[in-house]
């Protein structure tokens, strides 16, 4: 089956530590997207991209980098990590044009301590 | 700034009753209402969704309420069920029928529980 397939399922870092979430989808969607979800905020947009020269900020992009690699893989950095981003994060595709459908993956629990 | 408000946090309900849970949004260009069901150690999937030309939809136990004067959707789950235990999101966006799904703005989550 086509997924959204995020690795590592668990991290934990130490602050200051510059870390990586790597996101791999075999939808052949174009457009990506890494979420944050925290306890009582629901899910926030960090950086999203549209295809493999476009790359945008979300709401919540400070303290984050992004990359797209390719069509297939789309990744996210933490440059120096600080607690306030322990959280759980997801990487997202959607098809575009007139399909507005999230499509998740399972998502990367990140402790930052 | 919170831009969609969803009640309550959480909710619990017995087998076979109505789980109702509500959002209310401030922006009143936003076009696109979608539902998204979390289930523990997974990510969000998209559940149901309504554009505000109509009042209500419809699928299956699952049914989003409209009220545009009042800036409120809700989620009604009829005839819950265990397997319905799970979080759930509202969302809203912006953009016209080609989407806009970088605008998403979700709701802050209900975790349901029913109750066998």
């Amino acid at each position: 089956d086509a997924d959204v397939t995020q690795t590592p399922r668990n991290r934990i870092t130490k602050t200051g530590k510059r870390i990586m979430l790597e996101c791999s989808q075999t939808k052949g969607h174009d457009r990506m997207y890494w979420y944050r979800q925290d306890p009582g905020l629901g899910l926030r947009l960090i950086y999203y991209s549209f295809d493999v020269k476009d790359i945008n900020k979300g709401e919540i992009s400070d303290g984050y980098s992004v990359s797209r690699q390719a069509q297939a893989k789309f990744s996210l950095s933490l440059e120096s990590a600080i607690p306030n981003q322990t959280a759980l994060y997801f990487c997202a595709t959607s098809l575009g044009g007139k399909e507005e459908k999230l499509f998740f993956g399972s998502g990367t629990q990140l402790s930052v301590l | 700034q919170q831009q969609v408000k969803q009640s309550p946090q959480s909710l619990i309900v017995q087998k076979g009753g109505i789980s109702i849970i509500n959002c209310a949004y401030e922006n009143t260009a936003f076009d696109y209402f979608p539902w998204y069901q979390q289930f523990p150690g997974k990510g969000p999937a998209l559940l149901i969704a309504i554009r505000p030309d109509v009042s209500e939809k419809k699928e299956g136990r699952f049914t989003i309420s409209f009220n545009k004067s009042a800036k409120q959707f809700s989620l009604h789950i009829m005839d819950s069920q265990p397997g319905d235990s799970a979080t759930y999101f509202c969302a809203a966006s912006k953009g016209g029928y080609g989407g806009a799904t970088n605008k998403l703005i979700f709701g802050t989550g209900t975790l349901l529980a029913v109750q066998p």
